[in-house]
């Protein structure tokens, strides 16, 4: 079974600073590791995605995800905080794109 | 061109009735899903096409009944809506389930209320 723990439900910063949104994960295999952002009343999108080639993912939008797999955790962070980065944040994790399993997602406010 | 796709965006409509939404994408993908997400934001699978056929019904009550006519949509249809069917219904394409690093591409949502 797997599964996805969002540790933070709210993350508020302010622009121009570091955002890190944690997510750990459960999985009896190797994982596929994703993370969608949801702008409000929009779909999700694909930030990145991680594939086991490199652990450090970059994605869009200047964020990035480092996977370890000792600490079973896939954190997204970003170096600067903008305004339009406001939005809901999900971790994903899967096995051969069967069953997608989502975290609670993450709500990041930014504030002037 | 919209990748996927879903009609209408907006349902309202009253307890007992019966409805129907529909998805169709334009990527060419074998697989399609539909997603529940509540108020909280949490989102959960609820059913998964592949090449026409399911693979995946999590417990799901079976007034909800998905139909997936060609490869490119998958409709849900379901009888005799309750109050707890209040939500936004996301339908998802990915490439295929051969591979674990697809990504799944969402639909804009359809918000359901019912009253």
């Amino acid at each position: 079974a797997q599964s996805v723990t969002q540790l933070d439900s709210h993350v508020s910063v302010s622009e121009g600073t570091p955002v890190l949104l944690r997510c750990n994960y459960s999985s009896s295999y190797s994982p596929s590791l994703f993370w969608y952002v949801q702008h409000p009343n929009k779909g999700l999108q694909l930030l990145l995605k991680y594939t086991s080639a490199a652990t450090l993912v970059k994605g869009i939008n200047g964020f990035e995800a480092e996977f370890k797999k000792s600490e079973t955790s896939f954190h997204l962070t970003k170096p600067s905080a903008h305004m339009s980065d406001a939005a809901e944040y999900f971790c994903v994790v899967t096995r051969y794109g069967q069953n997608f399993v989502f975290g609670p997602g993450t709500r990041l406010s930014v504030l002037p | 061109d919209t990748a996927v796709s879903q009609t209408p965006k907006y349902l309202v409509t009253q307890m007992g009735n019966d409805k129907s939404i529909k998805c169709e994408q334009n990527l060419g993908h074998d697989t399609m899903y539909w997603y529940k997400q509540d108020s909280k934001k949490f989102l959960k699978i609820m059913f998964s096409y592949n090449n026409k056929e399911l693979i995946i019904n999590e417990t799901v009550p079976n007034r909800f009944s998905p139909k997936s006519p060609d490869k490119a949509h998958l409709n849900l249809h379901i009888n005799s809506l309750e109050l707890g069917d209040s939500a936004v219904y996301f339908c998802a394409s990915s490439q295929d389930i051969t591979s674990e690093y697809n990504e799944q591409f969402f639909g804009p949502g359809t918000r359901l209320t019912v009253l």
